[in-house]
């Protein structure tokens, strides 16, 4: 049973240009959040798709944006970037009739240079 | 505010000592308090789940602690190995918020041989 994966490993972009990142969830998982860690922070909440609707948003600008497949898969859009979206960026999934247990994926390390 | 504080912020012990990391919330209404490990540049691996009524729970050499009246928590490691270098998060999930997740700045771990 594999876990919460994501792509790609590393990324490295340049100012401006607009990248995308992607999360498959643990088998038999419904729901996925999204979540920004700057180094040496605690992750920040950029949002949460179930259903394949936005259900939940941080505090994050409209050049982040997401998506969710009818396979539950998500992926993560960041527009414009600026060197500060430079971060490790993580997918965690779970099941809403479960316990709310969310698992993380190992992440995707951005690169704004 | 909805806010998750930490301490110490880093913490270097010997190995085969006993260390606690602590844990205050102010996030509300609660529904669960978490403990993450994070090794560096992967994604957070849960150690423990606390709901209201749980005051105590282990795995393995890990034990969490929670005081809901006073919104404190604390992780106490036992024995410590040179593997428990890393990140420790704690996290709390507000109910009926859709399982979004605020999360601390994390206690960044160093066990030295």
């Amino acid at each position: 049973d594999a876990g919460v994966t994501q792509s790609p490993t590393h990324l490295i972009k340049t100012r401006g240009q607009q990248v995308t990142l992607r999360c498959s969830p643990k088998s038999g998982h419904d729901t996925v959040s999204w979540y920004q860690q700057a180094l040496g922070q605690g992750p920040q909440f950029i949002f949460q798709y179930y259903e394949e609707e936005e259900r939940q948003r941080g505090n994050f600008p409209d050049r982040f944006s997401g998506h969710q497949f009818p396979n539950y898969s998500s992926e993560l859009n960041v527009n414009a970037l600026l060197l500060g979206d430079s971060a490790l960026y993580l997918c965690a999934s779970s099941f809403e009739g479960g316990s709310y247990e969310q698992y993380f994926g190992p992440g995707t390390r951005l690169t704004v240079t | 505010k909805n806010q998750v504080e930490q301490s110490p912020q880093s913490l270097i012990i010997l190995e085969g000592k006993n260390c606690t990391l602590q844990c205050n919330y102010t996030v509300s209404p609660f529904s669960n308090l978490r403990w993450y490990k994070q090794d560096t540049g992967r994604g957070p691996v849960s150690l423990t789940i606390m709901t209201f009524s749980e005051n105590t729970k282990s795995n393995g050499r890990y034990t969490a602690t929670l005081d809901a009246d006073t919104k404190q928590s604390s992780l106490h490691i036992t024995a410590s190995q040179l593997s428990d270098s890393a990140s420790y998060i704690c996290v709390v999930s507000r109910y009926n918020a859709g399982n979004m997740l605020t999360f601390g700045g994390g206690t960044r771990l160093m066990v030295k041989p």
